[in-house]
């Protein structure tokens, strides 16, 4: 089945700091969402994103949809202790079901 | 608050035992799905019901036995588990079962002994 590459897989970062993660696929997808789980709760959607090249932000958090429509980014500038957490990128090609990464576990040091 | 509700948020059961865990989503969506969530395993989709209609059912086991009764409410019926079904158990929703932007609960926490 389809897969999703999500890196890395933990971050440790300080406060204040950037932060980049990425997500890619052996297939091409038609959209990219990203979540966010706090320790003991489900996922919360971020970001979607429907096109290839789009980028769109929410606060301090921006992600993109990549040309090649087999990856997709996420950024978050200027890092604060709420941010930790673990971040899912999920895909779709066509109409099959959402394919999740594994997460990439942010740890931010104040 | 997302709208998702789950209940217990944690359960502990033995392998001969039988528990129900309940979701219930507060948005008016038409779809509604099973989640398992394994450490450093990427989410499983279990189960989508779409207009209490089942649409998908990936390979589970049929000790895991879900239930739609209406769009707002979904049930997963576990009967004689193993302790590797031990797991974080998620319910989400969508607007419809080709919906992506789906809304999780916070999750029931299982633990089989």
């Amino acid at each position: 089945g389809q897969q999703l590459n999500q890196s890395p897989q933990s971050m440790f970062i300080q406060e204040g700091e950037d932060v980049s993660m990425n997500c890619t696929s052996s297939s091409i997808f038609n959209t990219w969402l990203w979540y966010k789980q706090d320790p003991g709760e489900g996922p919360v959607l971020l970001i979607a994103l429907y096109k290839a090249g789009e980028l769109t932000s929410n606060g301090r958090l921006t992600a993109q949809f990549g040309i090649t429509r087999k990856d997709s980014f996420l950024n978050i500038s200027a890092s604060i202790p709420s941010d930790v957490g673990i971040y899912f990128c999920a895909g779709r090609a066509g109409n099959t079901p959402l394919v999740f990464g594994k997460g990439t576990r942010l740890s931010v040091i104040a | 608050e997302t709208g998702v509700t789950q209940t217990p948020r944690h359960l502990v059961m033995g392998m001969t035992n039988k528990k129900s865990l309940k979701c219930e989503q507060h948005l008016g969506h038409n779809a509604m799905y099973w989640y398992k969530q394994s450490a450093k395993k990427p989410l499983e989709l279990m189960f989508v019901y779409s207009l209490e209609e089942r649409v998908e059912n990936n390979s589970v086991p049929s000790r895991f036995s879900p239930e739609c009764p209406n769009s707002s409410h979904l049930f997963l019926h576990l009967h004689t588990l193993q302790p590797e079904d031990s797991a974080l158990y998620l319910c989400a929703s969508s607007q419809d079962h080709t919906g992506l932007e789906q809304f999780f609960g916070p999750g029931t926490r299982l633990t089989v002994l």
